[in-house]
Parts: C-alpha cells; structure tokens; sequence
C-alpha cells in the first residue's frame, strides 16, 4: 500500500522558515517525480512544486521562486519542501503528491501569522 | 501559464441523474510525445485528493465505472452517469503537460 505521510507545518511568523518532510512507502520512490501541492483554507489547489527522480530538475510555482526549496533522499524515501521567507499567503495545507496525482499524504498544516 | 477554466462552479444534482463538467485549457495539453496529460480529482470534504481519471480518459483502480473522462487538445469533459450521495465533493481538472502544473478552479457537487 502507497503511503505518503507529511510532516513538518506549524504555526510560523511572517519571515520565517519552516522545512516539511514527506515519508514515503509502499512504491518506488526512486522511480517517479514528486510534487508539493497547497490548498489554501477554503480554497482550491495549488500546484508548488516538483523534483524528478534523481533530483536534477526542479520547477517551482512563480510565487515561491527563490523562497522555497523541494529536494529527496532517494535512500531515506523521502521528500521535502524548504519554506524560507515565509508570508501570510503561504497559509494552507501541503500535500506531498507524486507528479501525476496518483498517490498523495494527508496534508500538513502551515500557518503563518503573527 | 495554462489556464484551467471549469464550469459549472457549482452543480447541484438529484441522486441517481447524471453530472457533467467541463474543463477547458488556454493551450493545447498535447505533449511532444502524443500523450495529453489531463487528469480529473474528487476531493470529498476533509480529505485528499484522489485521482479519478488519469490522461484523458483512463480511469484509476477502484474508481466506479460511472465516471467518464473525455475530450482532446483543449477540451475536456468528467461525466457522472447516476450521481451517488458518495460523489459529493470538489472536482477539479490539472494538467501536468506544461510547467508550471495548473488547476481548474473546482466544481462543488452537491446533492439537490
């Protein structure tokens, strides 16, 4: 059984950082592209991010370009999303997802606020 | 950016008649390798996205038969042949063809 498991968000100042992880079993991490995705609180989702299997292609939404990292430790089977510069319009739920949409973690809470 | 534009936004509907809702894309989601990677989510309230239909029209294990993905280039239809008191929830249509992915603004079915 695929399982993705986030972990990570929090409750964080305007400015700060926060790092989510995402642990992944069940599949072949190594063999697909990953993505972070948000949903923002009663809104749609949000495509983020998405690094490929080796780790050497990124592509990145244009509001969190050069704010927020995505990187993988294929060895570790796990995903994570560096959240620097954080702002009040990066509040929502993260979800850990492969590229396509097939499997996705139960989300991860970031809120920031003052 | 490609642009996701669905309709209807909201769609009520009895149990047992059939849904449908569009999808429609500001550029063509053909990739250079033929394929056209559209895919359609439920996500039923509090929980996670799940995919429903995969490329088009290629429906996920477990996922009932009454939905039916179809369409090409930039237009794309999910139908709900007999909507179950289940199907309630948010629709949305992505396309990973391009970078960056793209969303569809979500259609909220719900039961008249």
């Amino acid at each position: 059984e695929v399982q993705l498991v986030e972990s990570g968000g929090g409750l964080v100042q305007p400015g700060g950082s926060l790092r989510l992880s995402c642990a992944a079993s069940g599949f072949t991490f190594n063999g697909f592209w990953m993505s972070w995705v948000r949903q923002a609180p009663g809104k749609g989702l949000e495509w983020v991010a998405s690094i490929r299997q080796d780790g050497r292609e990124k592509y990145y939404v244009d509001s969190v370009k050069g704010r927020f990292t995505i990187s993988r430790d294929n060895a570790r089977e796990s995903l994570s999303l560096q959240m620097n510069s954080l702002r009040a319009d990066d509040t929502a739920v993260y979800y850990c997802a492969t590229r396509s949409g097939s499997d996705w973690g139960q989300g991860s809470l970031v809120t920031v606020s003052s | 950016d490609v642009v996701m534009t669905q309709s209807p936004l909201s769609l009520p509907v009895t149990l047992g008649q059939p849904a449908s809702i569009s999808c429609r894309s500001s550029q063509s989601l053909v990739y250079s390798d033929g394929n056209t990677y559209l895919n359609w989510f439920q996500q039923r309230p509090g929980q996670s996205p799940r995919r429903l239909i995969y490329k088009v029209s290629n429906r996920d294990s477990g996922v009932p038969d009454r939905f039916t993905g179809s369409g090409s280039g930039t237009d794309f239809t999910l139908k709900i042949s007999r909507v179950e008191a289940e199907d309630v929830g948010v629709y949305y249509c992505m396309q990973h063809t391009q970078w960056p992915h793209t969303f569809g603004q979500g259609t909220k079915l719900e039961i008249k």
